[in-house]
């Protein structure tokens, strides 16, 4: 069955770095585009970047754009999110998700927690 | 962006209640819209894909309709599992946004 588990979450001071990492299985990895979604009580669910099976298409939210990047190795069935330049509102959730054939998200991960707090 | 709005924010019901909840697009998204199932503590889970698919092994119970801006996730027969936080979303252009969410309690 379909298995995604994150991890790297964890408490930042604001302006760090952190990499989030998420563990594929079940599926064929390189097949399907990925996702990552963060939650926060405030906000929701916000949807925040998505990348092709080949990692050549990729998308991103205003929010994010210029500070996260959306990376994959295949070959690890692994996707990751690189926050650079954390601001406090980044505190969330994590999740990532396997996206559907409509560009529905699937299958998620249970999330890991990322405070960015000095 | 799309904004989608989701209404009644909360609901209070009964087990064997038949419930609505609609989610309305701020611009035309055809059929790109799906609906989530998120229990306290837990990811979200997809219910219904293409504005009326139901996802693998999710309960016939649940039931979506429409298209265009205006959209439905009906549950027939309330159970009691089923009291959670339903979600809509847009899968028709980026940003993929969310509904606020509706709290379906007992």
């Amino acid at each position: 069955q379909v298995q995604l588990v994150e991890s790297g979450g964890g408490l930042v001071k604001p302006g760090g770095s952190l990499r989030l990492s998420c563990a594929a299985s079940g599926f064929t990895f390189s097949d399907y585009y990925m996702s990552w979604i963060r939650q926060t009580p405030g906000k929701g669910l916000e949807w925040i970047s998505y990348i092709s099976g080949s990692g050549t298409t990729i998308y991103y939210a205003d929010s994010v754009k210029g500070r996260f990047t959306i990376s994959r190795d295949n070959a690890k069935n692994s996707l990751y999110l690189q926050m650079n330049r954390l601001r406090a509102d980044d505190t969330a959730v994590y999740y990532c998700a396997k996206v559907g054939a409509t560009g529905d998200f699937d299958y998620w991960g249970q999330g890991t927690l990322v405070t960015v707090s000095s | 962006d799309i904004q989608m709005t989701q209404s009644p924010s909360s609901l209070s019901a009964s087990v064997g209640d038949r419930v609505t909840i609609t989610c309305r697009a701020s611009q035309t998204i055809n059929t790109y819209l799906n609906w989530y199932q998120q229990k306290s503590g837990k990811a979200p889970k997809l219910l219904i894909y293409a504005a009326s698919t139901l996802h693998s092994g999710v309960p016939s119970r649940f039931s979506g309709s429409g298209s265009g801006t205006d959209f439905t996730l009906t549950i027939s027969s309330l159970q009691s599992e089923d009291f959670a936080t339903y979600y809509c979303q847009q899968t028709y252009s980026p940003p993929k946004t969310f509904g606020q969410g509706t709290k379906l309690q007992i």
